[in-house]
């Protein structure tokens, strides 16, 4: 596609229960990025792809929080149990990797805890 | 690690009147520096980056930023702002080498008021 796309675009989950969500970065960007935005407190890392290497997960506020990358394409980002704390808009980015280059972001998927 | 400080929360403006957003960092190693903007309801964009060469980068929509590395700082300025100017903005650090993870800033809202 045209740009990063992430699905989906709202959820509301109830305090407890499990959610997914996706990111599909451009194609051929070898580097995914997500990140946590809520209000106040700008964009918090969680967790970086780059091709085949390990990914950096040095961001991610609990093990309830995990990503995959699927076939170096598709990432999903997986809360387990959630909480209420865990409300925010999630933010996916991909670029062609290296230190320079601009990072393209979705529009993001703005999760809420009830 | 690095960190990256957005000392204002909020910037009220008039219109036609200049701004400036600070940005202070902090690094052991080099690093590249960048502004992005999020236009209300839309995604983050790229607004200008620094790499190296002249410290001092302009993006298409008349702001610039400079980089002073004894200040560690990279603050963003435009002589006068337009209402449509009205975003958050985002200061961003990367390493020049190593992992290629974006740090952040918490955001300063700029509010162009007529």
């Amino acid at each position: 596609g045209a740009g990063v796309s992430q699905s989906p675009s709202n959820k509301v989950t109830e305090k407890g229960k499990d959610v997914e969500l996706r990111c599909d970065p451009i194609s051929g960007h070898t580097a995914l990025y997500w990140y946590r935005q809520s209000l106040g407190q700008g964009l918090e890392f969680l967790i970086y792809f780059q091709g085949n290497s390990a990914p950096d997960k040095s961001g991610l506020p609990s093990d309830r929080f995990s990503a995959e990358r699927t076939g170096g394409s598709v990432s999903t980002l997986t809360i387990q149990r959630t909480q209420q704390e865990d409300s925010a808009v999630y933010l996916c980015a991909s670029s062609l990797g290296g230190g320079g280059t601009e990072a393209f972001f979705g529009q993001g998927t703005r999760l809420t805890v009830v | 690690a690095q960190s990256v400080t957005q000392l204002d929360s909020q910037v009220p403006v008039f219109e036609e009147a200049p701004v400036e957003l600070r940005c202070n960092y902090s690094s052991s190693v080099s690093v590249y520096l960048f502004w992005y903007v999020q236009y209300p309801n839309q995604g983050l964009q790229l607004l200008l980056k620094y790499l190296s060469g002249s410290t001092l980068v302009e993006s298409i929509n008349g702001f610039e930023a400079e980089f002073n590395k004894s200040q560690t700082s990279f603050h963003l300025r435009k002589p006068s702002v337009h209402i449509s100017d009205t975003a958050e903005y985002f200061c961003a650090v990367i390493k020049v080498s190593g992992t290629y993870k974006y740090i952040f800033g918490t955001g300063t809202r700029l509010k162009v008021l007529a």
